[in-house]
């Protein structure tokens, strides 16, 4: 039969605009997250992480928001970049050794 | 300092043809995993190690794959036979305890089985 691949949602923005990318976890006794973002032919790439007795977090151009009430974590990237362009995955873990990988989101860069 | 380490960067293969994929760690990192990528599945870990001992292979789809840690600083993971289902893109990833839970990943290795 045919086979399906995974929908990877798509988030198309444009060069200097603000980026917000979502993800949803399922596990409430996950402790640490990280956003990992993968650009084509490459391994993902440490972005940025937070813990679970945190509800913000903040970098360079980017800041990552806990809400533990909903499972839900985001993503913020400012003055998003061409560079920026590349699939983001969210990862969770309880137990500190193993990290659970979201399905991933595809931000699009438009110039 | 060198990231992790994985060879081939791509492979080619007949059904039934044993394939080894191999990744040297960052120095000093004591866990290491491998995980499949995949568009159906996404990415899924297989294996991974602490110290070089085998913790969890929960994850390794079935007996037909197999995974080694002989020393600190090489890892294979194996498929024998390899069949078309197995194509996907391998990566290995490693991290030091007391670091962040941050893993480090390869370039990957991008199998593809005919």
């Amino acid at each position: 039969g045919e086979s399906v691949g995974l929908h990877l949602p798509t988030l198309s923005v444009q060069e200097g605009d603000n980026s917000i990318i979502n993800c949803a976890y399922s596990n409430s006794a996950s402790d640490y997250f990280i956003w990992y973002k993968q650009e084509s032919g490459k391994g993902p790439q440490f972005i940025i992480d937070i813990r679970s007795n945190m509800d913000k977090r903040q970098g360079q151009r980017v800041t990552v928001l806990l809400n533990k009430t909903v499972k839900h974590l985001s993503l913020q990237i400012a003055a998003t970049q061409p560079g920026d362009s590349a699939v983001y995955f969210c990862a969770e873990t309880g137990t500190a050794s193993k990290l659970t990988f979201g399905t991933g989101t595809r931000l699009q860069v438009t110039l | 300092d060198a990231g992790v380490i994985q060879s081939p960067r791509h492979e080619v293969t007949e059904m039934g043809q044993e394939v080894t994929l191999r990744c040297k760690p960052i120095s000093g990192h004591d866990y290491l995993f491998w995980y499949r990528q995949t568009m159906m599945r996404g990415l899924e870990l297989l294996i991974y190690f602490n110290n070089n001992v085998p913790i969890d292979d929960s994850g390794m789809p079935e007996d037909r794959f197999s995974a080694k840690m002989p020393n600190a600083s090489f890892s294979t993971l194996k498929i024998q036979p390899s069949e078309p289902r197995d194509s996907a893109v391998y990566f290995c990833a490693s991290r030091r305890t007391g670091d962040s839970y941050e893993q480090y990943f390869g370039p990957g290795t991008r199998l593809t089985v005919t």
